[in-house]
């Protein structure tokens, strides 16, 4: 199982530039999380899909932030245009939607917007 | 859900058991407790859970008291790997939020 896989793991972009971060689930999972980290909040959800249908939105910080999941095996979360603010490490999780299980986290994209 | 607290840091020596320690004094019924810790520079990992029973897998233990207001992991042989902050989370069956607090920074010492 080659668990939760996230690209870039690094990206650096100027202010106002389009940004596409991409996550791959785990085979089988239904539920896929997408997570921000900075020092000063810690861990946020942004957003939160199950069967590939968003569920809960109400993490994503304004109208610039979008996430897709167009199939089980594929999500993105795409920040246009990107300000300074956004800089953090941005974590993909996701979770076999059973009760109590537990959410497996992609090694995340640490964004730079300068 | 409950809120935790967690003591901000601890360190242990290379080889001893780590205790690291959880209160959860306003846990309801039907809410289990969680583990993740994260390692520098990688996404949480996923330790543990359990509800009121203790708990053990291959990569450590849950130790919930009786009242469920407080639990302890332990990790019985700690290695310089085992270095990182100790997530201990309350989160309800039916609810998909975990929430975060600041965590356990652990060092493992040589």
């Amino acid at each position: 199982d080659a668990g939760v896989i996230q690209s870039p793991r690094h990206e650096v972009t100027e202010m106002g530039q389009e940004v596409t971060l991409r996550c791959k689930p785990i085979s089988g999972h239904n539920s896929l999380f997408w997570y921000r980290q900075t020092m000063m909040r810690g861990l946020e959800l942004l957003i939160y899909f199950n069967n590939n249908v968003p569920i809960d939105d109400s993490g994503m910080p304004e109208d610039r932030f979008s996430a897709k999941m167009p199939n089980a095996s594929f999500s993105t979360l795409k920040i246009q245009p990107s300000e300074p603010r956004d800089s953090a490490v941005y974590f993909c999780a996701s979770s076999s939607g059973q009760p109590n299980s537990p959410l497996h986290f992609g090694n995340g994209t640490r964004l730079t917007v300068t | 859900d409950a809120k935790t607290t967690q003591p901000p840091s601890m360190d242990c020596a290379e080889g001893r058991a780590a205790n690291l320690p959880c209160n959860h004094s306003t846990i309801s019924g039907n809410e289990y407790v969680y583990w993740y810790r994260q390692i520098h520079s990688q996404g949480p990992q996923y330790i543990i859970h359990g509800l009121k029973n203790n708990e053990t897998n291959e990569m450590a233990s849950l130790i919930i008291t009786e009242d469920r207001k407080s639990s302890t992991l332990i990790l019985p042989h700690a290695t310089l790997r085992d270095t990182a902050v100790y997530y201990c989370i309350v989160r309800a069956n039916s609810n998909y939020q975990l929430i975060w607090g600041a965590g356990t920074k652990l060092i493992i010492k040589p």
